[in-house]
């Protein structure tokens, strides 16, 4: 069973709050990745990462910021939230190998912003 | 670039029903190929995989079958449960990169 958390799974926020969504793993994978999931289901990569000190931008421009700089974590912030970035948040992680690449991901996090 | 594209939902139908969900990519090389599932409100659990053309990947009775020269991946059940209501994500890995891309995803509901 994979073992990556995510904190918290629901937040409700109002708008201009700083806000950082948690996300833990504890299999060792170099790679993590933030997936935005909208209401229509589809999802969007919004950041990912390929080890410590490494972060990258997705296919989908967000406003928020990622960090890594321990491999295990690899947080989300937006440091001022608003309406339009209510959504569910996934995040998931893989490990570089000769292997099919599984990524294993977390239970979410749903945000609504007032 | 690498796309999925996976038929629109919502498929329903009655318990022991037989499914399918059709699965088409485009992709440069030999990309592996995966269905995902998501129950209600949880994150996306790997369901099975192929990783070359003519694998057949299976798991909790679902299959579907690497065809290369339809570049299809469709998902089958013989018989599906109540339990099998979720939404199901086709997805590709392009051997040259890391990255997963996904489908729009398709959601099942199954009656009983």
């Amino acid at each position: 069973e994979a073992d990556i958390y995510q904190t918290p799974r629901y937040l409700v926020i109002g708008t201009g709050k700083k806000i950082t969504l948690e996300c833990s793993q504890t299999m060792g994978h170099d790679k993590m990745y933030w997936y935005q999931q909208d209401p229509g289901m589809e999802l969007h990569l919004i950041h990912y990462s390929y080890g410590v000190n490494s972060t990258e931008k997705g296919d989908l421009s967000s406003e928020s910021t990622v960090s890594r700089i321990r491999t295990e974590h690899f947080p989300l912030t937006l440091e001022s939230a608003r309406p339009s970035h209510t959504s569910q948040y996934l995040c998931a992680s893989s490990q570089s190998s000769y292997s099919y690449n599984e990524q294993f991901f977390g239970p979410g996090t749903r945000l609504t912003v007032l | 670039g690498d796309s999925v594209t996976q038929m629109e939902g919502p498929v329903t139908l009655s318990e022991e029903a037989f499914l399918t969900i059709n699965c088409t990519y485009t992709a440069t090389g030999y990309p592996s190929l995966f269905w995902y599932v998501q129950y209600p409100g949880e994150g996306l659990q790997l369901l099975l995989k192929a990783t070359k053309a003519d694998d057949k990947g299976s798991n909790k009775g679902f299959e579907a079958t690497y065809r290369k020269e339809t570049t299809s991946f469709h998902l089958e059940k013989g018989s599906v449960q109540v339990s099998d209501s979720a939404v199901y994500f086709c997805a590709l890995r392009n051997n040259a990169g890391n990255m997963l891309t996904f489908g729009g995803g398709t959601r099942l509901m199954v009656k009983p």
